[in-house]
């Protein structure tokens, strides 16, 4: 399996706090992603990195911000969470010469936003 | 129109049985084509690419159709750990599809 950790797993916020999770890779990939899941929605791309430093929103990023100043860490932040934000948050890494293609992913992150 | 769909299912299968669903998309120039599988309360996990020739990895069948703009992926003699869900993946943006749900009945 990939090298891939996510901090902490699970989460319990109120409304209104700040909340930081935590990707930490040991595969030297270039591409790592943040992902929410929900049902009926499946996986939503939030923010993705293409390098240190360099970041991209995704087709879900309203709400998030996040920074990758070291090659194997990326971290999402939620400036203040909102109950929409209840969700199951995956981070995922892929590396390839041609782009950004087969991901491999962390255990997931249970946030609760009560 | 969403960008990739899939029926959810559920797909309730007997063991042994061949079973195959679809993925379809709406962006014709899409390039990449993947199919992942996801236990339950589990991490999605690469199954295979698929390729525009088409490709076989043991029971698993990927196939792309580009002119009805969808991919497919065929399982043979399924087995009870073949039961999960199952994630198309189209293109650069990887858009994933909500997943279509397969269990193996005994």
């Amino acid at each position: 399996d990939a090298g891939i950790t996510q901090s902490p797993r699970h989460k319990v916020t109120e409304t209104g706090t700040p909340v930081t999770l935590r990707c930490h890779q040991t595969e030297n990939h270039r591409y790592m992603y943040w992902y929410r899941q929900d049902p009926g929605h499946g996986l939503r791309l939030i923010h993705y990195s293409y390098g240190v430093k360099d970041t991209d929103k995704g087709e879900v990023s309203d709400g998030y911000s996040v920074s990758r100043s070291k090659t194997e860490d990326f971290l999402l932040t939620l400036e203040s969470a909102t109950s929409s934000q209840t969700s199951v948050y995956f981070c995922a890494i892929s590396e390839s010469a041609n782009g950004p293609y087969e991901q491999y992913f962390g255990p997931g992150t249970r946030l609760t936003v009560t | 129109r969403k960008e990739v769909e899939q029926d959810p299912g559920p797909f309730n299968v007997p063991e042994g049985a061949t079973v195959a669903f679809n993925c379809t998309y709406s962006n014709s120039a899409s390039q990449s084509f993947f199919w992942y599988r996801q236990d339950c309360r589990k991490e999605p996990k690469l199954l295979m690419s698929v390729y525009s020739s088409g490709n076989e990895d043991g029971r698993f069948t990927a196939q792309l159709n580009r002119a009805s703009q969808y991919i497919s992926l065929l399982i043979r003699d399924s087995k009870l750990s073949d039961s999960a869900t199952y994630l198309c993946v189209v293109d650069e943006k990887l858009t994933f599809g909500t997943g279509t749900r397969l269990t193996i009945i005994p």
